[in-house]
């Protein structure tokens, strides 16, 4: 059974920085190509990012306005993708999931906010 | 970046109805097209890929078909389950881009 398992949302202050983790069971992670997306408070999903496989040499792309501000990262040997974010701002208060193909995380809740 | 248009915003339906919704693609996605189903407090659950395949799991009365550049989900007889928010996205290009969702109630 596929499993994604979003960790680390959170309540934070305008300008700092979070780090979410997703967790991954049951495919061959280190073929997958894995995406992270959120979906705002008013329902709009935004993909932000993805990261290629090694046969990619990690090829990594981001939605443009979160380019400089968040960093996808994986680790093959723990069958994890991360999703480190910084600067945060009020507009990035949504809820974060991760995916693979068809496949979501439950999601994480993060809230930026003073 | 590639602009999904997606109609209607909300669909009312009654129970037993045929309903279709539709995404537009500004650019050309070929086949690269998904749609998602989004139950209030769950995650999204993937129902058609590449368009016109049905994803594992999901009832026959889901169908997915494209015409050009426009992409429908259409539901052959509404059931009381489907009453849900769907998505479309494309995958063809990055940025990956969803449609604005349409929000199926029961009228």
């Amino acid at each position: 059974e596929v499993q994604l398992v979003e960790t680390g949302g959170g309540l934070v202050q305008p300008g700092n920085s979070l780090k979410l983790s997703c967790a991954t069971s049951g495919f061959t992670f280190s073929t997958a190509w894995m995406n992270w997306i959120r979906q705002t408070p008013g329902k709009r999903l935004e993909w932000l990012a993805q990261i290629e496989d090694k046969s990619n040499n990690y090829f990594i792309s981001y939605l443009e306005s979160v380019k400089g501000r968040f960093t996808i990262s994986r680790d093959d040997s723990k069958s994890s993708v991360y999703l480190q974010m910084n600067n945060l701002k009020e507009e990035d208060t949504a809820i974060y999931y991760c995916t693979w193909l068809g496949y979501w995380g439950q999601g994480v809740m993060v809230t930026v906010s003073s | 970046d590639i602009q999904m248009t997606q109609s209607p915003s909300s669909l009312p339906a009654s129970l037993g109805d045929r309903v279709t919704i539709t995404c537009r693609a500004s650019q050309d996605i070929g086949n690269y097209l998904r749609w998602f189903q989004q139950k209030p407090g769950k995650s999204p659950r993937l129902m058609i890929y590449g368009a016109t395949n049905l994803a594992a799991g999901v009832p026959s009365r889901f169908s997915g078909s494209r015409s050009g550049s426009d992409y429908s989900l259409t539901i052959s007889s509404l059931e009381s389950e489907d009453m849900a928010d769907y998505y479309c996205l494309q995958s063809k290009e990055s940025p990956y881009t969803f449609g604005a969702g349409t929000k199926l109630e029961l009228k």
